[in-house]
């Protein structure tokens, strides 16, 4: 099942913003929109945006997601070392029925 | 809380057989679509299967179809994923998770070699 369009690495620096783009289709993001996840090394996944692009309870305003067409991104303003970590973003895709993953964005903050 | 526990991962021989169990607490299932999500070691994400809050529906990724099924047990709040005819490719940390994914389990490791 194809999966959803990440860029492999995205470096910056101390207090600099990220933006991490993911690229689907109209039968996924363009039309059910993204969720975002966050992993630490040796941790399970952890949601950072709902599909809706809304954060759920307890993460940082720092974090924002966005969507225009078949692209979704999430915006993380004033990076910290904590926002080191894998993004990954998934989407419901209607033509497969099934939710499918981007690669994932591994975030260095220099 | 919504809590989710995952259990029944462990070491198999390709072509064998586990199912892995996973026990909600802080909401019931039967509102919910559930899923289940692997990690392979090293790898990214990728979900491998859900099933509707009322057991009506079921989806598999496709490498999955056929030798995988996904059930649930709304007396027990549980989900259970029964994996057949395993392969190499399947050793991965499975995860499961609510809804559009929104709460997870600290997953269960499957190792699948010989």
């Amino acid at each position: 099942q194809a999966g959803l369009t990440q860029p492999p690495s995205v470096s910056k620096g101390l207090r600099q913003t990220a933006t991490l783009t993911c690229t689907g289709n109209s039968n996924n993001v363009g039309n059910q929109g993204a969720v975002w996840l966050q992993q630490h090394q040796g941790h399970p996944p952890k949601l950072l945006s709902y599909r809706n692009n809304n954060r759920p309870s307890g993460i940082s305003e720092r974090l924002s997601a966005s969507r225009s067409g078949n692209t979704a991104s999430l915006t993380i303003t004033g990076l910290q070392p904590e926002d080191e970590a894998d993004y990954y973003c998934s989407a419901w895709d209607t033509s497969l029925s099934a939710w499918v993953f981007g690669g994932g964005t591994k975030l260095t903050v220099l | 809380e919504v809590q989710l526990v995952e259990s029944g991962g462990g070491l198999v021989q390709p072509g064998g057989s586990l199912r892995l169990s996973c026990a909600a607490s802080g909401f019931t299932i039967s509102n919910s679509w559930m899923n289940w999500v692997r990690q392979a070691p090293g790898k990214g994400l990728e979900w491998v299967a859900n099933i509707k809050h009322d057991g009506s529906e079921k989806y598999y990724v496709d490498s999955v179809k056929g030798r995988f099924t996904i059930s649930r047990d709304t007396d027990k709040n549980s989900m259970y994923l029964q994996m057949n005819s395993l392969r190499d490719e399947d050793t991965a940390v499975y995860y499961c998770a609510r809804g559009d994914l929104d709460d997870r389990g600290q997953g269960t490791l499957v190792t699948v070699s010989s």
